[in-house]
Order: structure tokens, then sequence, then C-alpha cells
């Protein structure tokens, strides 16, 4: 089944405890991405993947890193965390845009608290 | 820059009635654009997309959008709807680099027996 799939659903934790969240997909795309949701703000990209070896920056980066050394895998680093980096995570693959594909794969979402 | 606008934070509808949700956009270059539902706890499911061809898409579970160039719009559209297509609903924009999604900031459709 194609699928992404994040670990772990649910955190809690206190404020400068380094955490990952980890992102992976079966379904062999090139891009992958970060989103946080937060109440009326929708979905904002916090970090993206081309391919393995590149990310850029997304539009809320701050206090957030990733790396990508294994085209399915994408793990998303919060070295500090802080109470204002409780969200609602989401990661997401696609393939490359065609009449046929290049919509966005979500996985199931990562509720993290911090105190 | 890109950006999805989507004007409506709440739409409700009786079951049976046809239902709109809105969404404009603002792209530079031919524009990909995406609708998502997402239900409670659940991640973004995937319903339409517009990325060549008909203006009219058709999509998953009755859904359909109409792609509309002069307004910049990309609405989506149902005949008749049902107590279980209450959502949270997603307008998206991918940038024409391909690197960067847009997403609306979100509308929830509350559909009534």
């Amino acid at each position: 089944e194609a699928q992404v799939t994040q670990n772990p659903r649910y955190l809690i934790t206190v404020t400068g405890k380094k955490l990952t969240v980890t992102c992976s997909q079966n379904m062999n795309h090139e891009y992958m991405s970060w989103y946080r949701q937060d109440p009326g703000l929708g979905l904002r990209q916090i970090y993206y993947s081309m391919n393995v070896e590149v990310t850029d920056k997304g539009d809320v980066p701050e206090g957030y890193k990733v790396s990508r050394k294994e085209k399915r895998n994408f793990p998303l680093i919060l070295e500090s965390p802080s109470p204002n980096q409780t969200s609602l995570y989401f990661c997401a693959s696609s393939s490359k845009p065609s009449p046929g594909r290049g919509e966005l794969f979500f996985g199931e979402g990562s509720r993290l608290t911090v105190l | 820059a890109q950006s999805v606008a989507q004007p409506e934070d709440q739409v409700n509808v009786a079951e049976g009635n046809p239902l709109t949700v809105k969404c404009t956009y603002s792209v530079s270059g031919n524009p990909y654009l995406f609708w998502y539902v997402q239900y409670p706890n659940r991640g973004l499911q995937f319903l339409l997309k517009y990325i060549t061809g008909d203006n009219l898409v058709k999509g998953s579970y009755g859904f359909e959008a109409e792609f509309n160039k002069s307004q910049t719009s990309f609405h989506l559209k149902k005949p008749s709807a049902l107590v279980s297509d209450s959502a949270l609903y997603f307008c998206a924009v991918r940038d024409t680099g391909f690197n960067k999604f847009y997403f609306g900031s979100g509308t929830k459709l509350n559909v009534k027996p």
C-alpha cells in the first residue's frame, strides 16, 4: 500500500529537549516536505527536499532542521523545542507534476506539545 | 509571489443541496491547483487537481472543481451534499518551479441533515 508514515503520532515534551519526528514514504517520490498546521493559518511549509541531499527552507524554518540521506526518509529535527512549536505536523511526498501526477501524499500527522 | 485564498472560514449547507467551496489563487505562470480534504484527527486526502486540459475537473467522492483563468479561481463543487462530506477543505497551488506548495487557510464544511 502506498503510504507516508510518520512517528510518533503524539508527543509531549519539555522545552529544550531535542526530538526527531521520522517520516518515510514507499512511493519512490523525489519530493518530500514538512508542514505545520495551526488553527486559522492553514498549512505552512517548514522545509522541503527535491531529492537526496537536496533540502531547502520553506516559509517557517526557524527552529527546525531536516536531512535527506535516503530517498525514502525525511526526518524533522527540533534541536531545542519551544512552546511556540506546539502544533500538528505533517510530512508529505510527491512526484514531479504531470497530467497524471504531482499531488502531495500526506502522513497521518504528529501532534506535538512542548511544555 | 504565489498565494491561495479561501474567503470563507465555514460553509453551511443542507444535505441534498449543492455545495461550493471557494478558492482564488495568485501565481506567476501556469498554475497547478489542488483540493484536499481533512477529517478529524487524520491527514489530508487528495480530492482532485488541475494541471492542464479541461477546465472542469472531476475528483473523488463526487466532487468537481472549475478552473477559471480569467477570475483566477478554482472553486470546489458537488451537486448534492452528504452529511459525511462535513470536513475541513484546503485549496493548494504548486509553484511553477515545483518546489513549494501554498495552502489556503481552510474552509470548514458543515452539512446538516
